[in-house]
C-alpha cells in the first residue's frame, strides 16, 4: 500500500537557521518522490523531484532532499531560512507505470518563519 | 512553461446551485486533475482525465462530475452545491514521471 507522512504539521525557526520538514513514505514499487510548496492563495509550485538518478536531490530556493530507501524518508532541507520560505510545503509519492502512476499527497507541513 | 489557468479565484455561490470550474492547460498534457484541499487533509482527488471525453473517479467523487472535451480543457461540476463542498479547487497536468504543474486555485465558498 501506498501512504506518505508528514511527521510536522507545524514547524518554526528563526530567519537564518536550518529547515528540516520530514516525510516518510511506503510504496510497493520504485517511486518518485516530490516536494511542493504553496504560498498562501497561491496553486503548488515543484520544489524538487527524486526519480531514481541521484539520492541527493537539489531544488529551487536553496532547498535539498535526500531519499534514504533503508529510512523510507525523503526529507526536505535548507541550510538558512528566509522570510519568503514562510508557506505550506506537501511530501508527494507517486508509483511508476507498474503502480498505475498513482500519486499521494501528505498532509502538508506549514513553515514558519520568525524575524 | 505549461500554464494551468483556472477561471476564477474565488466563488461564491448559494446551496443548490450547479457551479461550474473551468481549467485550461496551454500544454499536450493528456493526464489533467481536479483536486480539492482541505485544512488537515491535503489533497484529495476528485477526478482525474487521461484523454479527451475519458475520465476517471478519485478518492471523493461523490456530489461532482467532469466534462473533457477538449485536450486542453477539463471542467468540474458541482451538480448541486452544498456547504460541505466550501473548499480550494486545485486543477493540476501531469507529465508522468516529472511531477505535476498546479493552477492557482479557486476558493469556492458555499452559502
Amino acid at each position: 500500500a501506498q501512504s506518505v507522512t508528514q511527521l510536522d504539521s507545524h514547524v518554526s525557526v528563526s530567519e537564518g537557521t536550518p529547515v528540516l520538514l520530514r516525510c516518510n513514505y511506503s510504496s510497493s514499487y520504485s517511486p518518485s518522490l516530490f516536494w511542493y510548496v504553496q504560498h498562501p492563495n497561491k496553486g503548488l509550485q515543484l520544489l524538487l523531484k527524486y526519480t531514481s538518478a541521484a539520492t541527493l536531490v537539489k531544488g529551487i530556493n536553496g532547498f535539498e532532499a535526500e531519499f534514504k530507501k533503508s529510512e523510507t524518508s525523503f526529507h526536505l532541507t535548507k541550510p538558512s531560512a528566509h522570510m519568503s520560505d514562510a508557506a505550506e510545503y506537501f511530501c508527494v509519492v507517486s508509483e511508476g507505470e507498474t503502480g498505475g502512476f498513482k500519486t499521494i499527497f501528505g498532509a502538508g507541513t506549514r513553515l514558519f518563519v520568525k524575524a | 512553461d505549461v500554464k494551468v489557468t483556472q477561471s476564477s479565484r474565488y466563488l461564491v455561490k448559494r446551496t443548490g446551485e450547479k457551479v461550474f470550474l473551468e481549467c485550461v492547460q496551454d500544454m499536450d498534457h493528456e493526464n489533467m486533475f481536479w483536486y480539492r484541499q482541505d485544512p488537515g487533509l491535503g489533497l484529495r482527488l476528485i477526478y482525474f482525465s487521461y484523454d479527451v471525453k475519458m475520465k476517471e473517479k478519485g478518492d471523493i467523487p461523490e456530489g461532482y462530475s467532469v466534462s473533457r472535451e477538449k485536450k486542453e480543457r477539463f471542467s468540474l461540476i458541482l451538480e448541486s452545491a452544498s456547504t460541505n463542498q466550501t473548499s480550494m479547487y486545485l486543477c493540476a497536468t501531469r507529465a508522468l514521471l516529472y511531477g505535476y504543474t498546479f493552477g492557482s486555485g479557486t476558493r469556492l465558498t458555499v452559502v
